[in-house]
């Protein structure tokens, strides 16, 4: 069985300071890999994903996340963060299967807080 | 192109009384799945259904129940609610489970407060 973590769950920024969000996997199998945002009251947004070839993916908003391999690792950045940035990013994993993709699990979350 | 919809967005229950969620998916999109959010366990996985049929099951028990219309429209069900239950329901479709880049997009949830 695959499962996520999520070394942080408060990250605190100032702005436009960069930041990195760090997520591990462990699977024995290939996967699929996502970052999700989640704004205040709302549901999940898809920030990027990584399905395969280059190991670094570009999402909205000015995100980008490093696929490692070795490290099984997919941690998320961003340069310089805006105020809007205020939320809670969840990482996610899916299994590669033959049999049909398997489901989405889920870290427990990091909140990234801005400080103006 | 329309997102994905659930109604109601925010629902008052008592304990021991039952409650139905509805999802309305993406356009096009044939596989929806369903996802418990609590502050204590976080993002739990309930159950997917693709063509009508649940392929895919969390680990709740079976009070809760789900299904999916000919539409792709579907609906969850929880029966005799406990405290617990007090969460906010995701749900997300997407294309179909078979597609190897498959990619769910999340509805904006419904809250249930379970009193």
């Amino acid at each position: 069985a695959q499962s996520v973590t999520q070394l942080d769950s408060q990250v605190p920024v100032f702005e436009e300071a960069p930041v990195e969000l760090r997520c591990n996997y462990s699977s024995s199998v290939s996967v699929y890999l996502f970052w999700y945002v989640q704004y205040p009251n709302q549901g999940l947004q898809l920030l990027l994903k990584y399905l395969s070839g280059s190991t670094l993916v570009k999402g909205i908003n000015g995100f980008e996340a490093e696929f490692n391999k070795s490290q099984t690792s997919f941690h998320l950045r961003k340069p310089s963060v805006h105020i809007s940035d205020t939320a809670e990013y969840f990482c996610a994993v899916r299994l590669i299967s033959n049999f049909g993709n398997e489901k989405l699990t889920f870290g427990t979350g990091t909140r990234l807080t801005i400080i103006p | 192109k329309a997102g994905v919809t659930q109604t109601p967005r925010y629902l008052i229950k008592t304990r021991g009384q039952q409650v139905t969620l509805s999802c309305s998916p993406i356009s096009g999109h044939r596989s929806v799945s369903w996802y418990q959010q609590t502050p204590g366990q976080g993002l739990q996985f309930l159950f997917e259904y693709f063509s009508e049929t649940q392929r895919n099951k969390g680990n709740f028990p079976g009070r809760f129940s789900g299904r999916q219309f000919s539409n792709s429209r579907s609906e969850m069900n929880v029966s005799t609610l406990e405290l617990g239950d007090s969460a906010l329901y995701l749900c997300a479709s997407s294309l179909a489970p078979s597609a190897r880049t498959d990619t769910q997009y999340f509805g904006p949830g419904t809250r249930l407060t379970v009193l």
